[in-house]
């Protein structure tokens, strides 16, 4: 499979507790781009990288919200001391190059208790 | 800022025509794309629009006039299949911002 994988699809966790999740891009894509996605709503912009440097953050990302990409390959987010407002679907994406199409992973579904 | 307004819900008859619009206001625009995305699933590319006119393929066709802030998508012989949220996206500089997105539901 050639497309955006993301790992873990499920994730349940408590309260203050950290999580990290991984996306890995479509092969070649400079782009990756984080969002987050609850019910009835559509995605909402996290961050973005081009190859591995991080260069916008979204204003609604928390100081718990951290995102690296080390070798312009792979990419994590990870979010420190969970909250309940934190439950949704985070969506990586990815794309050849700016203002190109952008193709979606499945998400990982995020449960905080 | 941007503003991207669609509806919320919309129902159509299994092989009828449906047509979803949207209306954006944004600044730094640099074209609008139509994702579908069916429940529980990630969005997946339908079509993008730089310039103004319409862009056909296949069942699905979508139209955009910039000077007017509006684009629609036009679904055709509609399957039970498509059946989804169809999200409705500006490029704005080199981000994607998605609107809320329309719940298309197909009767029998």
């Amino acid at each position: 499979d050639t497309g955006v994988s993301q790992d873990p699809r499920h994730k349940i966790t408590k309260r203050g507790q950290n999580v990290t999740f991984r996306c890995d891009p479509i092969s070649e894509h400079n782009r990756l781009y984080w969002y987050r996605q609850t019910l009835g709503q559509g995605p909402e912009f996290l961050t973005y990288f081009q190859n591995e440097a991080q260069l916008e953050k979204s204003r609604l990302l928390s100081d718990r919200f951290s995102a690296e990409r080390p070798k312009g390959s792979f990419s994590t987010l990870e979010i420190q001391r969970t909250e309940q407002g934190d439950s949704a679907m985070y969506l990586c994406a990815s794309s050849l190059a700016v203002q190109e199409t952008q193709y979606f992973g499945p998400g990982t579904r995020l449960l905080v208790l | 800022g941007q503003n991207i307004d669609q509806p919320t819900e919309m129902t159509a008859t299994e092989g009828a025509i449906v047509q979803i619009n949207c209306t954006y206001q944004t600044s730094g625009f640099n074209g609008l794309f139509w994702y579908q995305q069916h429940a529980g699933e990630a969005p997946t590319f339908l079509s993008y629009n730089v310039l103004d006119g319409l862009e056909e393929k296949g069942r699905f066709s979508s139209f955009l006039s910039r000077s007017k802030g509006y684009s629609y998508l036009l679904l055709k012989e509609l399957q039970m299949k498509d059946s989804a949220s169809y999200l409705c996206a500006v490029m704005r500089d080199d981000k994607i911002i998605f609107g809320k997105g329309t719940r298309l539901h197909i009767l029998p």
